[in-house]
């Protein structure tokens, strides 16, 4: 069982609101990355990191941004929430450090609905 | 543009019988491909991956078959289970560290 956790896992907000989704891992992996899932849709990478101070979009444009201040911590943060926006996200990590070590463990996902 | 393609996107497969998935890609970079396994309310969990220098790869009732000519893998769950009913996502990425991309997912339901 991976120890990464999100919080929260459901979330329902009203439009023009900021939002900050929480992800959290103690495995002490340097990569980790922030997808977003839709009902028959394949899981799209918004954000990563590879370290502290390293983030990069990913191939979806995302109106999200997120910071790497703490190797464990990497939040994803909304500044003004929109129907648009409404979505799952999920948070994984992965040691990346080789092949075996190119799992991504992910966590529950946050579940986002803007009204 | 969709990277890996992934079919059926739902499957509905009697208790003991095979459960088959596939996948397409077409990026020839790609050499690590992973299988994920998602229950309800739950991220996806790894589940069994391979690489393209070996055409089959087996971990207890799951089969990776792997054709690289024809640049398409798949997933073989034999003696299916009702507790194997989730969504199974395939994926490819070219390592070291580069980006995962996934299939659409499909929905597994075996029944009694």
């Amino acid at each position: 069982e991976a120890d990464i956790y999100q919080t929260p896992r459901y979330l329902v907000i009203g439009t023009g609101k900021k939002i900050t989704l929480e992800c959290s891992q103690t495995m002490g992996h340097d990569k980790m990355y922030w997808y977003q899932q839709d009902p028959g849709m394949e899981l799209h990478l918004i954000h990563y990191s590879y370290g502290v101070n390293s983030t990069e979009k990913g191939d979806l444009s995302s109106e999200s941004t997120v910071s790497r201040i703490r190797t464990e911590h990497f939040p994803l943060t909304l500044e003004s929430a929109r129907p648009s926006h409404t979505s799952q996200y999920l948070c994984a990590s992965s040691e990346g450090l080789g092949l075996e070590q190119e799992t991504q463990y992910f966590g529950p996902g946050t579940r986002l609905l803007v009204l | 543009q969709q990277q890996v393609k992934q079919s059926p996107q739902s499957l509905i497969v009697q208790k003991g019988g095979i459960s088959i998935i596939n996948c397409a890609y077409e990026n020839t970079a790609f050499d690590y491909f992973p299988w994920y396994q998602q229950f309800p309310g739950k991220g996806p969990a790894l589940l069994i991956a391979i690489r393209p220098d070996v055409s089959e790869k087996k971990e207890g009732r799951f089969t990776i078959s792997f054709n690289k000519s024809a640049k398409q893998f798949s997933l073989h769950i034999m003696d299916s289970q009702p507790g194997d009913s989730a969504t199974y996502f395939c994926a490819a990425s070219s390592l070291p560290g580069n980006q995962f991309y996934f299939g659409t997912g499909t929905s597994l339901t075996v029944i009694p």
